[in-house]
């Protein structure tokens, strides 16, 4: 069975400094990788994706993830956060022609320090 | 362009009782997926619908049902309420099905306690 493992459950760090959260997945074939934030009080919303082509994905303010197909990877990363990122990330995978089973890790709390 | 919209905001019910949960999907957008979210815990997919058809279903029992209607509006249906099923429900929709290079947006969610 496909999963996703997320490493870190909280991760404190301070203003500016760097950022990368870890997603590994578990499944041999071709796959839709996806992260999502969850700021406190709101709902899911997509920070990046990736379905074919560079490897490394640029996303929204400011955040990127890189594929490494061989490594079943895909980190987020940040060179440098913000307050207003402290939130909820999650990985999340689908296989491709897959019947509707969007995986998702457990999710790494983030807060940033003032 | 609207996004998704789900209702109830909050429900509490008792065990063994049914409970229906509703789903506007995005503008435009033919699927869409429910997820069950524990505390503490990432969403799990409950199963999806396409084009009024289930179109794939996750370790969920048979009392967890769903509908899609020819708007592409949705319910979950739940009955014989457990307390284990006690979550936030998400609807996520999208333009495609889930395999496609498709994105799914999530609505606000509808948070269930079983007493």
């Amino acid at each position: 069975a496909q999963s996703v493992s997320q490493h870190n459950h909280h991760v404190i760090l301070s203003e500016a400094a760097s950022l990368e959260l870890g997603c590994n997945y578990s499944y041999g074939g071709t796959v839709n990788l996806f992260w999502y934030v969850q700021y406190p009080g709101q709902h899911l919303q997509l920070l990046l994706k990736y379905f074919s082509g560079d490897p490394l994905v640029k996303g929204i303010k400011g955040f990127e993830a890189e594929f490494i197909k061989s490594k079943f990877s895909f980190n987020l990363r940040k060179p440098s956060v913000q307050w207003s990122d402290t939130a909820e990330y999650f990985c999340a995978v689908n296989a491709r022609r897959s019947q509707g089973n969007l995986i998702f890790g457990k999710g790494t709390k983030l807060s940033v320090k003032p | 362009e609207t996004g998704v919209t789900q209702s109830p905001t909050h429900l509490i019910k008792t065990r063994g009782q049914q409970v229906t949960l509703r789903c506007s999907s995005q503008s435009g957008h033919n699927t869409v997926s429910w997820y069950q979210q524990a505390l503490g815990q990432g969403p799990q997919f409950i199963f999806q619908y396409y084009r009024e058809e289930e179109n794939g279903r996750g370790n969920f029992p048979p009392r967890f049902s769903g509908l899609q209607f020819p708007n592409y509006s949705s319910e979950l249906n739940v009955n014989a309420l457990e307390l284990d099923d006690s979550a936030l429900y998400l609807c996520a929709s999208s333009l495609g099905i889930s395999g496609g290079p498709y994105e799914q947006y999530f609505g606000p969610g509808t948070r269930l306690t079983v007493t």
